[in-house]
């Protein structure tokens, strides 16, 4: 069955590192997405794609950046983490057109002590 | 006014009893509309899409008038498992494929 994996589901680390979230999709879907989730603020949109060698920046994209090399992967990058990055992130995919679901993994709680 | 507005929760229902959820959007060109539920510290998953005026499945039914902007979210005999944070999300609110959520709307379902 298709599915859509983050990875790691958990991680603590230190301010200043730099930290990768990986998201891997076997849909085959065109669209990707980057948010995080913080109490009293709903689900953000971080950084989007809508295929190959294409980013964009959502709603709170200062800090992060993505690439995406193939359809499959859209890997998170936060740069020299601070504790305000200090969230859930979830990934999703979607088909391109207008249908419009949203595939989510379940997710990656990242800590920055 | 925000792209996307939810009623404010949580909504405290028994048992058996019917709730309705409102959202409000901004952009008049979002041209599909879901709802989806989420549990405590788990991912969204989708719940009903609207494509049209309305759609109905099972105890849910949704609505969406475009004239006003405005979707809801209608549960039916609402159970214990019920309980859970629902998202109202027009789909290419802002352009595009990208999707942006409303807050979300908090029920707890008591027995």
């Amino acid at each position: 069955d298709a599915e859509i994996t983050q990875s790691p589901r958990h991680k603590i680390t230190e301010t200043g590192r730099q930290v990768t979230l990986a998201c891997h999709q076997t849909w085959n879907h065109n669209n990707m997405f980057w948010y995080r989730q913080d109490l009293g603020h709903g689900l953000r949109l971080i950084h989007y794609s809508y295929g190959v060698h294409d980013t964009n920046k959502g709603e709170v994209s200062d800090g992060y950046s993505v690439s995406r090399s193939n359809t499959e992967d859209l890997p998170l990058t936060l740069e020299s983490a601070a504790s305000s990055q200090t969230s859930v992130y979830f990934c999703a995919s979607s088909e391109s057109g207008w249908t419009g679901e949203l595939f989510f993994g379940e997710g990656s709680r990242l800590t920055v002590l | 006014r925000k792209e996307v507005e939810q009623d404010p929760g949580p909504f405290n229902v028994p048992e058996g009893a019917t709730v309705a959820f409102n959202c409000t959007y901004s952009n008049s060109a979002s041209q599909s509309f879901f709802w989806y539920r989420q549990d405590c510290r788990k991912e969204p998953k989708l719940l009903m899409s609207v494509y049209s005026s309305g759609n109905e499945d099972g105890r849910f039914t949704a609505q969406l008038n475009r004239a006003s902007q405005y979707i809801s979210l209608l549960i039916r005999d609402s159970k214990l498992s019920d309980s859970a944070t629902y998202l109202c999300v027009p789909h290419g609110n802002t352009g595009g494929f990208k999707t942006i959520f409303g807050a979300g709307t908090r029920l707890f379902v008591k027995a």
